[in-house]
């Protein structure tokens, strides 16, 4: 059972760039999260999705871009990369019966833009 | 807007003794609430959750927090910490009504011999 999966695992961008991250999860989550994790900052939340062609910012969503095309897949774009997006990207989902519900991480993809 | 403070970035504490995370949150509302673990290099864990049920959670690993709503606080403790204990600890809260999970900042638990 794979869960909540994350590709790539780590990237070095060049200012500048673009890339995507792609978090897939098998469990049939209607919820899917994109947090960011800093030093010193936890996890903050960038983008969300409560279903399939859904998305609403959260925290910091400036710079990034999501999409939900597929229930399965929710995809973060950096359209433009800056240095400041160097982090550990974390995707999560969560089936939404209940607010308490577990919320199933991913294994992180560690980016770094030079 | 609901959130939590974690008190203490870092927080050691010897082998065998008494481990205290703690955590405020701020909400009007009875919130849900987790902690999760963070093993380097790894993704969060869930160690345990409150979702208005009993206000002492136990959760996995010998860990457990007590909600109290005076005190507006979920701290977590374990009786007796070992090695393998070492690692960052999250708090996280969850309001009736939106979709979202708010993390504190989290806890660097470090455990000496």
């Amino acid at each position: 059972n794979a869960g909540v999966t994350q590709t790539p695992k780590f990237r070095v961008l060049k200012t500048g760039q673009s890339m995507t991250l792609l978090c897939a999860q098998d469990m049939n989550h209607e919820y899917m999260y994109w947090y960011r994790q800093d030093p010193g900052m936890g996890l903050r939340l960038i983008h969300y999705s409560v279903g399939e062609g859904t998305t609403a910012k959260g925290e910091v969503p400036d710079g990034y871009n999501v999409s939900r095309l597929k229930k399965q897949n929710f995809l973060l774009g950096l359209e433009s990369a800056a240095p400041s997006q160097t982090s550990v990207y974390f995707c999560a989902s969560r089936h939404p019966d209940s607010l308490g519900n577990t919320i199933y991480f991913g294994e992180g993809s560690w980016l770094t833009v030079v | 807007a609901q959130s939590v403070t974690q008190l203490g970035s870092h927080v050691s504490v010897s082998e065998g003794a008494l481990v205290l995370l703690r955590c405020n949150y701020s909400s009007s509302v009875p919130p849900y609430l987790f902690w999760y673990v963070q093993y380097p290099n790894q993704g969060l864990q869930l160690l345990l959750k409150y979702t208005s049920a009993a206000t002492l959670v136990k959760g996995i690993n010998g860990f457990e927090a007590e909600f109290k709503k005076s005190e507006t606080s979920f701290h977590l403790t374990k009786p007796s910490a070992h090695m393998s204990d070492a690692a960052e600890y999250f708090c996280a809260v969850s309001l009736f009504a939106t979709n979202k999970l708010i993390f504190g900042t989290g806890t660097l638990l470090a455990v000496q011999p």
